[in-house]
């Protein structure tokens, strides 16, 4: 079966580092990418991973371990308008090639 | 950016009424998705499209149905609302299945069945 984790909520403070977590189990990974939902709209596309490492992309970074399960995403100089949802999902090989997703970490950034 | 669509933005219903919501995309994609969010929770995959005349169901059981005649579009149906349909109902498209191709989602609609 397929699961992923994520903690529900975070809070972080304006100009500073955060670091969201992501693991998950699956039986045919073909992808991780994370995703960014502002509230009330639809999600857009942040990042893709597919193999180990970190992949830097201006303010936005993501990492990868396929042994462990796990990704994360960093999100640096934070800005208020970083309040957001995250959301990590995985590409299925034996679902079609559908994507699962996690349940989104809830972001609030304050001044 | 993005050219996909969905009408109606929001929607208040009364149950038993048939319902029909709109997605059409403009980039010639070949899969598409239509998702089932409600507010804070994860998205639930309840039915896809490799392509014209496929249709699939997802991991959600759902009581309604999708066509696909042709590329752009990807309607779903509800025979028979009920206050339990009351969610946002997001749709999506992506080229492919493999590598980058992501998914790229519609503004949704939101669904209140009375």
């Amino acid at each position: 079966g397929q699961n992923i984790d994520q903690p529900t909520e975070m809070t972080a403070t304006e100009g500073a580092i955060v670091q969201i977590n992501c693991t998950y189990q699956t039986s045919g990974f073909n992808g991780l990418f994370w995703y960014q939902q502002h509230a009330g709209e639809a999600p857009t596309f942040l990042s893709y991973s597919v193999l180990d490492g970190l992949e830097e992309k201006g303010r936005f970074s993501s990492f990868l371990s396929r042994s462990k399960g796990y990704s994360y995403l960093l999100l640096k100089e934070l800005q208020m308008k970083d309040s957001a949802s995250y959301l990590c999902a995985v590409r299925e090989e034996n679902y079609g090639q559908n994507f699962v997703f996690g349940p989104g970490t809830r972001l609030s950034v304050l001044p | 950016e993005a050219d996909i669509y969905q009408t109606p933005r929001y929607l208040v219903i009364g149950t038993g009424k048939k319902i029909t919501l709109e997605c059409s995309q403009t980039m010639g994609h070949d899969k598409m998705y239509w998702y089932q969010q409600d507010p804070g929770m994860e998205l639930h995959l309840i039915h896809y499209s490799y392509g014209v005349n496929s249709t699939e169901k997802g991991d959600l059981s759902s009581e309604s149905t999708v066509s696909r005649i042709r590329t752009e579009h990807f309607p779903l149906t509800l025979e028979s609302a009920r206050p339990s349909h009351t969610s946002q109902y997001l749709c999506a498209s992506s080229e492919g299945t493999s590598g980058q191709e992501t998914q790229y989602f519609g503004p949704g609609t939101r669904l209140l069945v009375l």
